[in-house]
């Protein structure tokens, strides 16, 4: 059974950096491509960011090219978000998400984790 | 940039009806296009992908149709459990989401 399990939410100030990470089990995490999904309060889902199995693509929503970083770890079977300059809108559910390409649709989705960022 | 546009915004409807919803893309997109549906407190599901390729273990009641720019999700006969939000997907280009749809109970 896939299972993918987000970590590293929480409350923080704008303007403060937060890193998310996502531990992938059930299956062999080198062979796929890896996601980040958000969704704001009252909003509609948003693709974040996308990584090749092999690091070798990458891609990011334009909200937030330059002040995030994905990156994975296929020795610990994990996927990571860097996020710096923390925004109020990027207040969300961050999910991470089994995909066919860096960017290509998501067929697996973990549980998610909350960022709040506040004054 | 490829702006989806999902109609309507939402959909009153009752158990046993069919349903469907549509998907506009500003461009062509061939047929990459995905269907996700996603209720308060879960994971997001995928439904379709490649607009009419069922995913794994979604029921036979789903279907998708289209390509191009426009494209169609129908629930043949809607269930209690299939009242959520349900989203299209690009990835012709990087991911791009439409607004969503919400089908709620009349």
């Amino acid at each position: 059974e896939v299972q993918l399990v987000e970590s590293g939410g929480g409350l923080v100030q704008p303007g403060r950096s937060l890193r998310l990470s996502c531990v992938a089990s059930g299956f062999t995490f080198d062979d796929y491509a890896m996601q980040w999904v958000r969704q704001g309060p009252g909003k509609g889902l948003e693709w974040v960011s996308g990584i090749s199995w092999d690091s070798g693509a990458i891609g990011y929503a334009d909200s937030v090219k330059g002040r995030f970083t994905i990156s994975r770890d296929n020795a610990k079977n994990s996927l990571y978000l860097q996020m710096n300059s923390l925004r109020h809108e990027d207040t969300a559910f961050y999910y991470c998400a089994q995909a066919n390409g860096a960017g290509s649709y998501a067929s697996q989705w973990g549980q998610g984790t909350l960022v709040t960022v506040f004054s | 940039e490829i702006v989806m546009t999902q109609s309507p915004a939402t959909l009153s409807m009752s158990p046993g009806e069919r349903v469907t919803l549509s998907c506009r893309a500003s461009e062509s997109i061939s047929s990459h296009l995905a269907w996700y549906q996603k209720k308060p407190g879960q994971a997001p599901r995928l439904l379709i992908y490649g607009a009419s390729t069922r995913a794994t273990g979604i029921p036979a009641r789903f279907s998708g149709s289209g390509s191009g720019t426009e494209f169609t999700l129908t629930i043949s006969s809607l269930q209690s459990e299939d009242f959520a939000v349900y989203y299209c997907q690009q990835y012709n280009n990087w991911p791009r989401f439409g607004q969503g749809t919400k089908v709620e109970i009349k």
